[in-house]
């Protein structure tokens, strides 16, 4: 079975800073899927980015980066000029390639609490 | 409205009463899922349903019970719950159930029992 570990529990950042998101995963696949998702205070939780295993590439969306280190299984979010908006919980998800029912589902860490402070 | 809808968005139920959650995609998706988000743990997946069929049931205790009338609406039937069961409960779409395709969440509901 996958496991997806998120180790810093909380973060904070200031304001036009930049940081980054831990998250470390566990499987025997070569190919796969890895997520970021934002889910900020009372609202709903939404697609930050998103990469494949077998892309190389790291992958970008504005100020949102990843760092895929797929030897090493880790996948961990850069956030440059973080702005107040960014405060939120912030899960990492796996998702297998595979066909079948174990493809269906995401496999989230227990997410990083990041406050960005003025 | 647009995205994912869950009602209601707060309940609180006693133990032996009978309760059901309601969760509405205007996506046009083909899959939708059920989690339980509790504190300090990770997403648990509930349930998957892909073009209204289950497709996928993680263990889940009896006393949740899913409905999928048609690939809009996704029901969460509640009876006799433990207060363990408190939690936010989300829903979730996406285009279909497997492949690299995001999921959209529900706002979700927050379930309290007494």
């Amino acid at each position: 079975a996958q496991t997806v570990t998120q180790s810093q529990p909380e973060m904070s950042v200031q304001e036009a800073e930049t940081v980054t998101l831990s998250c470390t995963y566990d499987t025997s696949e070569n190919n796969y899927y890895l997520f970021w998702y934002k889910q900020p205070p009372s609202r709903q939780m939404i697609l930050v980015i998103r990469q494949e295993a077998y892309k190389q590439q790291n992958a970008t969306e504005n100020r949102f980066s990843v760092n895929f280190q797929k030897a090493a299984k880790s996948f961990s979010l850069k956030i440059s000029d973080s702005q107040l908006g960014d405060t939120a919980m912030y899960f990492c998800a796996f998702k297998s390639r595979l066909s079948g029912a174990g493809s269906y589902q995401l496999t989230f860490g227990k997410g990083t609490k990041l406050s960005v402070i003025p | 409205e647009t995205g994912v809808t869950q009602t209601p968005r707060h309940l609180v139920m006693g133990m032996t009463n009978k309760k059901s959650l309601k969760c509405e995609q205007h996506l046009g998706h083909n899959a939708m899922y059920w989690y339980k988000q509790s504190a300090k743990k990770p997403l648990e997946l509930m349930f998957v349903y892909s073009l209204e069929e289950r497709v996928e049931n993680n263990s889940v205790p009896s006393r949740f019970s899913p409905e999928c009338p048609n690939s809009s609406h996704l029901f969460l039937h509640l009876h006799t719950l433990q207060p363990e069961d408190s939690a936010l409960y989300l829903c979730a779409s996406s285009q279909v159930a497997g492949g690299p395709y995001e999921q959209y969440f529900g706002p979700g509901t927050r379930l309290t029992v007494t």
